[in-house]
């Protein structure tokens, strides 16, 4: 079964820490992607970065960084130095490529809220 | 322009009324998608066409029919609502199937409530 399991609902930090979102995925397909979004109080949907399975290179943008791990099965999402313009629902998702048609599966989502 | 519009943007109306939402996109995607997202902010996929055929049917009653006349349309239509239905609906496009592994583009979302 393909699964994402983001298990923290909500954080809360002051502006200026920096907050890490985990991200742990189930799929027994060897070619998958990883996705993350955010969705700001205002309610769209923003794709932040995709990662496959084969690249496991940690990405930085900016103030924000991913560490893919496969052997944890874990995409973690950092916020460095956050800002009250981080707050927002961010969403985990996995693409897995067999007999799925490209399905997308998402997490359960993780609120943050960034208080000055 | 809007990548992926959505119309009407908020939608109220009464138990057992019709409403239909409609989407377009204009990147030229050849995908596009419906998801629901409930009052816990969970996004399940609805349908989902490629260049007009229904590829992805989740487990929706069928007061649910989607109908896509091109592959940059796919409109919602639901049938004598409930008040479960109430949640935000959003389109989404992308490009190519599973051996495409583009992102989904979302729509800004249409939020209907059934009183």
């Amino acid at each position: 079964a393909q699964k994402v399991t983001q298990a923290q609902t909500e954080i809360s930090v002051v502006e200026k820490e920096d907050v890490t979102l985990d991200c742990v995925y189930e799929t027994r397909d060897t070619t998958y992607y990883l996705f993350w979004y955010k969705q700001p109080p205002s309610g769209e949907l923003v794709f932040l970065i995709r990662r496959n399975s084969f690249d496991e290179q940690n990405e930085i943008s900016g103030r924000y960084s991913w560490n893919f791990q496969k052997s944890t099965s874990s995409f973690n999402f950092t916020i460095t130095a956050s800002q009250v313009v981080d707050s927002a629902v961010y969403f985990c998702a996995l693409r897995w490529t067999t007999d799925s048609w490209g399905k997308f599966q998402f997490g359960a989502g993780t609120q943050v809220v960034v208080t000055p | 322009d809007t990548a992926v519009s959505q119309t009407p943007k908020y939608l109220v109306t009464q138990m057992g009324n019709d409403k239909s939402i409609k989407c377009e996109q204009n990147l030229g995607h050849d995908t596009m998608y419906w998801y629901k997202q409930d009052s816990k902010k969970f996004l399940k996929i609805m349908f989902s066409y490629n260049n007009k055929e229904l590829i992805i049917n989740e487990t929706v009653p069928n007061r649910f029919s989607p109908k896509s006349p091109d592959k940059a349309h796919l409109n919602l239509h639901i049938n004598s609502l409930e008040l479960g239905d109430s949640a935000v609906y959003f389109c989404a496009s992308s490009q190519g199937l599973a051996a495409n592994t583009g992102e989904l583009f979302f729509g800004e979302g249409s939020r209907l409530t059934v009183l």
